[in-house]
């Protein structure tokens, strides 16, 4: 594998359901972030992990909630979501945050569905 | 607030034409621009990484400038190709000290290639 990778790919999920999103990089990055793209409007960045600790958490609801166990792997747990949460969920790395450093190299992403 | 805006938000030229996209944003104080490409139900890769210092750069068919002062960039796309067809995104990192990772995104422009 490389580059950065996403499962599942595709999610569907009941509102009161739980479920979690994986990314792993094999880019030997230091750097992990987590995007949102829904219909029509512009990436909104959620959360930002450099050497697994978060360094950015941009006013995302508690329903979700990243884990950084190690600089390869990012989860992204949902639970109790809302039918507005339905969105492409993107994963990226970067070799750090740093300035210079943070060209950013994207997952293929998971689509939710929340029903 | 930093705001990026692309217009056209859709395309359709036949193929073989040159052309271009635009990008704008509001705050003139960037550390880079990036332009990405955004096949469908699928994740973002880099074409081109601009500095704020530099004023264009060139990847094959695609030609990306900067003026950064009257806050704009295009891309222009040589001799344009079915393949071409996908959404073009443009991305601002913010000129502050730190949090130059926090890439700011357009809405895209959605180009369509027809053969």
């Amino acid at each position: 594998e490389t580059g950065v990778t996403q499962t599942p790919r595709h999610l569907v999920m009941g509102m009161t359901n739980k479920k979690s999103l994986k990314c792993e990089q094999h880019l030997g990055h230091n750097a992990m972030y987590w995007y949102k793209q829904s219909a029509k409007k512009p990436l909104e960045l959620m959360f930002v992990y450099s050497l697994e600790e978060r360094v950015e958490n941009n006013s995302v609801p508690s329903r979700f909630s990243p884990e950084c166990p190690n600089s390869s792997h990012l989860f992204l747990h949902l639970h109790t979501l809302q039918p507005e949460d339905s969105a492409l969920y993107l994963c990226a790395s970067s070799q750090d945050i740093s300035r210079g450093a943070y060209e950013q190299y994207f997952g293929p992403g998971t689509r939710l569905t929340v029903t | 607030k930093q705001e990026v805006t692309q217009i056209p938000a859709a395309l359709s030229v036949p193929e073989g034409e040159n052309l271009v996209l635009n990008c704008s944003f509001t705050d003139s104080a960037i550390y880079n621009l990036q332009w990405f490409r955004q096949d469908p139900g699928k994740g973002l890769t880099s074409l081109l990484l601009i500095q704020s210092s530099q004023r264009e750069q060139t990847s094959g068919r695609l030609n990306a400038s900067l003026d950064k002062s009257s806050g704009r960039s295009t891309l222009y796309i040589a001799a344009s190709q079915p393949g071409d067809s996908a959404t073009y995104l443009c991305a601002v990192s913010p000129a502050s000290q730190s949090g130059t990772y926090k890439y700011i995104f357009g809405t895209g422009t959605r180009l369509k290639v027809l053969a």
